[in-house]
C-alpha cells in the first residue's frame, strides 16, 4: 500500500533554514508527480510546491516562491522540501502527498505530516 | 492564487442530505477536470473523498458524489451518518500549474 513518511520538522527561529524529507513506498516513485501541502494550526490546507516525476518541473505558491524549494531522488524514493528564510506564518503541519500522474493535477495519497514551528 | 471559496459550515441530521459548495473562477475549478475532494478528521491527515469532479476511490461509500457547474463545483453527502462529521476541502488545478484549496467547510452531524 502507498506509505509517505515525512520527517525533519522541528523548532526553528525566525531566518533560519530547515529541510523536510519525505520517504515513498508501496507505488512507483519515479512515476508521480508529488506536492507539499501545510497547514497551520486551527487552519485550512494551503498547496505549498509541485514537482514533476521527473523533477524537471516545479511550482510554488506565491507565499513561499524564493525561499523554499522543492526536489526528490528517485533512485532513493524520496521526495524533498528545502525552506530558507522562515518566518512565523510558516508555522505548520507540512504533508507530503502524491499525485496520481506524472505532471501535476491533484492528490490522492497523504502522509501523517512533520510539525515545523518557527519560533525565537 | 486565491483560496476557493465554501461555507464555513453546515449541518445536517442523521439520514439527511447536505451539499457543500466550492467556488473558484474559470481559471481553476470552471477550466479544469481536475477537482478534488478531501475529508480530514481532527488531527489527522486528509483522505481523498471525490476525485476529477465526480469519481469515487475504492473504499469510498457511494453515499459521495461530486458535481460540477460553471466555476462552482459541489460535494454532496446523503443518508448523512455521525461518522461523516469532519472537515471538508476542495481542491483544484489552476491555469499556472499550480494547486489551490478551499477554505474548508465544518460538517456538523446534529
Amino acid at each position: 500500500q502507498v506509505q509517505l513518511v515525512e520527517s525533519g520538522g522541528g523548532v526553528v527561529q525566525p531566518g533560519g533554514s530547515l529541510r523536510l524529507s519525505c520517504a515513498a513506498s508501496g507505488f512507483t516513485f519515479s512515476t508521480h508527480a508529488m506536492h507539499w501541502v501545510r497547514q497551520a494550526p486551527g487552519k485550512g490546507l494551503e498547496w505549498v510546491a509541485l514537482i514533476w516525476y521527473d523533477g524537471s518541473n516545479n511550482y510554488y505558491a506565491d507565499s513561499v516562491k524564493g525561499r523554499f524549494a522543492i526536489s526528490r531522488d528517485n533512485s532513493k524514493n524520496t521526495l524533498y522540501l528545502q525552506m530558507s528564510s522562515l518566518r512565523a506564518d510558516d508555522t505548520a503541519v507540512y504533508y507530503c502527498a502524491r499525485d496520481p500522474h506524472m505532471a501535476g493535477t491533484t492528490i490522492d495519497y497523504w502522509g501523517q505530516g512533520t510539525l515545523v514551528s518557527v519560533s525565537s | 492564487q486565491s483560496a476557493l471559496t465554501q461555507p464555513a459550515s453546515v449541518s445536517g441530521s442523521p439520514g439527511q442530505s447536505i451539499t457543500i459548495s466550492c467556488t473558484g473562477t474559470s481559471s481553476d475549478v470552471g477550466g479544469y477536470k481536475y477537482v478534488s475532494w478531501y475529508q480530514q478528521y481532527p488531527g489527522k491527515a486528509p483522505k481523498l473523498m471525490i476525485y476529477e469532479v465526480s469519481y469515487r476511490p475504492s473504499g469510498v461509500s457511494n453515499r459521495f458524489s461530486g458535481s460540477k457547474s460553471g466555476n462552482t463545483a459541489s460535494l454532496t453527502i446523503s443518508g448523512l451518518q455521525a461518522e461523516d462529521e469532519a472537515d471538508y476541502y476542495c481542491s483544484s488545478y489552476t491555469s499556472v500549474n499550480t494547486g489551490v484549496f478551499g477554505g474548508g467547510t465544518r460538517l456538523t452531524v446534529l
